[in-house]
């Protein structure tokens, strides 16, 4: 059962545009949300993460959005460039389970010049 | 944040043989964890490396299969043993601490044929 569900799976977007990225989970026990972004032959680096108790948290040109209720939330990037094509990973875990993380399928994000 | 280290970066292995890929940390860690990651597709978690005593498995994974050890806060090693060429996978390393970010290696590239 895929507790995290992503979307969409690959995203085109222009240079300067917004680029939202989109996780819905199940699990309402999870309390801690975070993003991370993976580059063709590196590891996941963490972006931005967020807990349940704020309902958006900006980090530069990143910001997550949290829907408590609807569970869900979201990634934006302002100003995308092409230096942030990528594959970002949401994921969620909780704390009882000792931070174990699951992951959402991926998108693949290409920025267009 | 945490410096982690694995070994090998990359390996060719041939069928039935094992091999076992490296962690280590630069500082000590409360949390270590093995994912997996096949070509394409998100992380699956393989198990919690427990200092001191035997990991703990998620559904679908087994010790027999893949063994891992954790003699202390800063080292773990992970056994892929009898691969398979379904076995062929990016093995990342990921550590933390209870309730914060959780940090990846490069992971280790494994091809097997």
């Amino acid at each position: 059962q895929q507790q995290v569900k992503q979307s969409p799976q690959s995203l085109i977007v222009q240079k300067g545009g917004i680029s939202i990225i989109n996780c819905a989970y199940e699990n309402t026990a999870f309390d801690y949300f975070p993003w991370y972004q993976q580059f063709p032959g590196k590891g996941p680096a963490l972006l931005i993460a967020i807990r349940p108790d704020v309902s958006e948290k900006k980090e530069g040109r990143f910001t997550i959005s949290f829907n408590k209720s609807a569970k869900q939330f979201s990634l934006h990037i302002m100003d995308s460039q092409p230096g942030d094509s990528a594959t970002y990973f949401c994921a969620a875990s909780k704390e009882t389970s000792g931070s174990r993380l699951t992951f959402g399928e991926g998108t693949q994000l290409t920025v267009n010049p | 944040s945490a410096v982690i280290s694995q070994k090998p970066s990359r390996d060719i292995c041939q069928r039935g043989t094992s091999l076992t890929i490296q962690c280590q940390v630069d500082s000590q860690v409360t949390m270590m964890f093995w994912y997996r990651q096949q070509p394409g597709q998100s992380l699956t978690l393989i198990a919690t490396a427990n200092q001191g005593s035997e990991a703990t498995y998620e559904s679908g994974f087994v010790i027999d299969k893949f063994p891992i050890s954790r003699p202390n806060l800063t080292f773990s090693t992970l056994t892929v043993s009898n691969m398979s060429p379904e076995d062929s996978s990016i093995y990342l390393c990921s550590v933390g601490e209870m309730g914060n970010t959780i940090y990846f290696g490069e992971g280790s590239w494994l091809t097997v044929v």
